[in-house]
């Protein structure tokens, strides 16, 4: 298996527009998590999904961040407007079974908002 | 916040040494887990400790659970440069809901 996928795994863009990045977890996993990771709030849990359903999304910073999981094989979360302060690594992590098993983690995507 | 705290939040020790980290957190949990991460990378799962648990070792890992004290640790036997990186204790929200918290990490260095 290929891993967690995470893409692009580079993202710089201008405050205001709108920034999609995506996910493709590992094949069989059932439990999908998005997470930010900054060097003032550490590793942060935004959204979590079970079987393709939202189950938390209390991390979601605000009305701008959205996530979907059309199927079991890919998830987006999107940010519109981007603004600076969005600027963090976006990681997308699976498992099987929420957090009673061991989560892996993709690469990550570096958003810059400028 | 549930959110653990590590401690320390950086350690350096020559290779050979052990590295011990230390995790606390606040609320009743189902599990606690740690992973490594290192540098531009993602998360790599080390070892996951269930409530009911008080010890789990994996390789040179070996991992404690104190749930009386809200704390774990972490101990790296026979260090090497290659474990050079991150290291974050992660915990449920045990029966009070569904979020998931990493703690403060610690950067731990391995001078060859």
């Amino acid at each position: 298996d290929a891993g967690v996928i995470q893409s692009p795994r580079h993202e710089v863009t201008e405050m205001g527009q709108e920034v999609t990045l995506r996910c493709k977890p590992i094949s069989g996993h059932n439990s999908l998590f998005w997470y930010r990771q900054t060097m003032m709030r550490g590793l942060e849990l935004l959204i979590y999904f079970n079987n393709n359903v939202p189950i938390d999304d209390s991390g979601m910073p605000e009305d701008r961040f959205s996530a979907k999981m059309p199927n079991a094989s890919f998830s987006t979360l999107k940010i519109q407007p981007s603004e600076p302060r969005d600027s963090a690594v976006y990681f997308c992590a699976s498992s099987w079974s929420g957090w009673y098993n061991e989560q892996f983690f993709g690469p990550g995507t570096r958003l810059t908002v400028l | 916040s549930q959110q653990g705290e590590e401690d320390p939040q950086a350690l350096s020790i020559q290779e050979g040494e052990n590295a011990t980290m230390n995790c606390s957190y606040k609320t009743s949990i189902n599990n606690l887990q740690w992973y490594r991460q290192n540098s531009g990378r993602g998360l790599v799962h080390l070892i996951l400790i269930r409530s009911n648990e008080r010890e789990k070792h994996s390789g040179r890992l070996r991992v404690t659970l104190d749930t009386s004290k809200k704390s774990s640790s972490l101990l790296i036997t026979a260090s090497r440069a290659a474990d050079t990186a991150s290291y974050f204790c992660a915990t449920d929200a045990g029966n009070t809901g569904n979020q998931f918290y990493f703690g403060t990490g610690t950067s731990l260095t391995v001078i060859p």
